[in-house]
């Protein structure tokens, strides 16, 4: 079966650069979740979106933003980039049967190192 | 903040049945709970969900106490493959609140 894919799987960035990561959710899913989760950390949630408008907001940092396409795939834009930033990035996905029922599938995630 | 709580570390003998508690005293009644584990590194798997009543798929079972307090996840016949962190979520609408989780290790 289709997963979620996640891509680049691993990126190297120096300070203060940009860096932009991509998932691409399950088939006819059409919400999209992003969690971080920093090294010996439990997954942080970040932000999500139903049919390409925001729907949640974590603890996402005001230096990301991110969207949701009309192809529902969604894109994580990272600027500024610190040495905490460092971590894996999930993308899950849902598709929403309704307000309560919400089982989401992960990516395999992107590993971000900041030098 | 996570509203569950789970004991930090477990083992279990390989073959044999994990049992692996959770508490969620503060449940309120539309809310379900989820468990997922994350083998290392990996992203979290989902394992199963139930509101009220027990559950059981190819996976694992879930027990929920009548009060929904607390529940035990049960993996009948654990592996190896099966050691990772177990994390039992309490959900309703959006986003997972990740708690500390359970780390069970299946021992040869």
């Amino acid at each position: 079966a289709a997963g979620v894919i996640q891509s680049p799987r691993h990126l190297i960035k120096e300070k203060r650069e940009t860096a932009t990561l991509k998932c691409y959710p399950i088939p006819r899913h059409d919400t999209v979740y992003w969690y971080q989760q920093g090294p010996g950390q439990d997954p942080q949630f970040l932000i999500s979106f139903y049919e390409k408008m925001q729907s949640d907001k974590g603890s996402i940092p005001d230096r990301f933003s991110a969207q949701q396409f009309s192809d529902y795939h969604s894109e994580l834009n990272m600027s500024s980039l610190e040495l905490g930033d460092s971590a894996l990035y999930f993308c899950a996905s849902s598709y929403q049967v309704g307000p309560r029922y919400n089982e989401q599938f992960f990516g395999p995630g992107t590993r971000l190192t900041v030098l | 903040d996570a509203k569950t709580t789970q004991p930090t570390s477990m083992d279990c003998a390989e073959g044999r049945a994990a049992n692996l508690p959770c508490n969620h005293s503060t449940i309120s009644g539309n809310e379900y709970v989820y468990w997922y584990r994350q083998i290392h590194s990996q992203g979290p798997q989902y394992i199963i969900h139930g509101l009220k009543n027990n559950e059981t798929n190819e996976m694992a079972s879930l027990i929920i106490t009548e009060d929904r307090k607390s529940s035990t996840l049960i993996l009948p016949h654990a592996t190896l493959r099966d050691t990772a962190v177990y994390y039992c979520i309490v959900h309703y609408g959006q986003n997972f609140v990740f708690g500390p989780g359970t780390r069970l290790s299946v021992l040869p």
